[in-house]
């Protein structure tokens, strides 16, 4: 059974500051691994999807990498600003019909 | 272009009382997944939905069960409602049963007294 950690649960940062989150997932088989924002009581906005085959994908500010062998991916957020605060999600598809198995988020707060 | 909309936002209902939830999908989208989000968690994959017929299905009992309709929209519903039902509850549509991005509504928030 597929299992998905993120870590820290929570992280508090200035603005201006690069952070790092984690994700890890027991299965390396996977299809994809996807990164999601939240806000609070909102659904789910995507940030970027990285395909079992790619290393890493960009946009903008945020920076996703996979290593699907250890298991691990990273998101990596460029020049924090209090707008980015929002709870990250990782995803992962292990098989078809896009059934996307969770973390339980990284609750990311960004101050002034 | 409209995202993928959900109805109602907000839902208070009493135990054992029936419910039932609704999701259009993004224009050009032909797959619904529905999933619960309890709080402080993620998101638990509940069902899927493709050419009118339920595909895949996660760990929930019976009385969740969801229709699609021609013209790709859904309905979530779930009967015997328990107080453990209240949730956050996410509609994600996507193209094909393949492993395409998937796009999610805002959600709808029911709360179980």
């Amino acid at each position: 059974k597929q299992e998905v950690t993120q870590i820290p649960a929570a992280l508090s940062v200035p603005e201006g500051e690069n952070l790092v989150l984690n994700c890890s997932f027991t299965d390396s088989a996977i299809y994809n691994l996807q990164w999601f924002r939240q806000d609070p009581g909102k659904g789910l906005t995507s940030l970027l999807l990285i395909q079992s085959s790619q290393r890493e994908q960009t946009s903008g500010r945020l920076n996703a990498s996979l290593d699907k062998s250890s298991g691990r991916s990273t998101l990596y957020i460029a020049a924090s600003q209090p707008g980015d605060s929002a709870t990250y999600l990782c995803a992962v598809n292990t098989g078809t019909a896009s059934k996307l198995t969770f973390g339980t988020g990284t609750r990311l707060q960004v101050t002034l | 272009d409209a995202g993928v909309t959900q109805s109602p936002t907000h839902l208070i209902k009493t135990r054992g009382q029936q419910v039932t939830l609704r999701c259009s999908p993004k224009s050009g989208h032909d797959t619904v997944s529905w999933y619960q989000q309890a709080l402080g968690q993620g998101p638990q994959f509940i069902f899927q939905y493709y050419e009118e017929e339920e595909r895949q299905r996660g760990n929930f009992p019976d009385r969740f069960s969801g229709h699609q309709f021609p013209n790709y929209s859904s309905e979530l519903n779930v009967n015997a409602l328990l107080l453990g039902d209240s949730a956050l509850y996410l509609c994600a549509s996507s193209l094909g049963q393949g492993n395409e991005k998937l796009f999610f509504g805002s959600g709808t928030q029911l709360s179980v007294l």
